[in-house]
């Protein structure tokens, strides 16, 4: 079982370039999320989707954007990297919203 | 704003020691706490809690519940080298955005 697969594993950007981060699970799961995790602050909601088709925004949403175009794949996308967004991204979804969330390996992200 | 507060942020131990990790919670209607250990990658999950005073345990771990005070303590007993992690604690909220809030994780590790 595959679980949760994030892709790209590892990314170095430059300032200003673009990108998108995959997420992809195979459990049927409505609720998907994407966080982001930085030494000493935990893991901090950026967007999540409650169902295929919905966004919403989370705790830091600045400078990412999410499509949810299919129940499976929720993708985060940054227009414009900044260093400050150099950070490890984690996608989880879950069967029913605030229950157990299963996450993906993450995708360690810089931006020089 | 829905708060969750680890303590310790960090903790040194001796193999076969038993640890406390605390959790307090401030969410707007309170639907489940839980737990995760995060080692190299993902975090995986341990535990969800709902109901006050029920303890939940697996193998050496135990967790349990107090929803007058708002929090959770999870406990490790004859702590073992692998036991070394981040444990996460996570809160989430009925209605609405039924999301996951966590704290900013408690770094355990376990000397031999």
């Amino acid at each position: 079982n595959a679980g949760v697969t994030q892709t790209p594993k590892f990314r170095v950007l430059k300032t200003g370039q673009s990108m998108t981060l995959l997420c992809a699970q195979d459990m049927n799961h409505e609720y998907m999320y994407w966080y982001r995790q930085d030494p000493g602050m935990g893991l901090r909601l950026i967007h999540y989707s409650v169902g295929e088709g919905t966004t919403a925004k989370g705790e830091v949403p600045d400078g990412y954007n999410v499509s949810r175009l299919k129940k499976q794949n929720f993708l985060l996308g940054l227009e414009s990297a900044a260093p400050s967004q150099t950070s490890v991204y984690f996608c989880a979804s879950s069967y029913i919203g605030g229950l157990e969330a299963f996450f993906g390996q993450g995708t360690r992200l810089t931006v020089v | 704003e829905d708060k969750v507060v680890q303590s310790p942020l960090s903790l040194v131990v001796h193999e076969g020691d038993t640890v406390t990790l605390n959790c307090s919670y401030e969410v707007t209607n309170f639907r489940s706490l839980l737990w995760y250990k995060q080692e190299k990658k993902a975090p995986t999950f341990l535990f969800m809690l709902t109901s006050s005073g029920i303890e939940k345990k697996s193998g050496r771990l135990s967790s349990i519940l107090d929803k007058k005070e708002l929090f959770s303590i999870l406990n490790i007993t004859a702590t073992q080298t692998g036991d070394s992690a981040i444990y996460l604690c996570a809160a989430s909220r009925r209605g609405g955005s039924e999301k996951l809030v966590f704290g900013k994780g408690t770094k355990l590790t376990v000397n031999p």
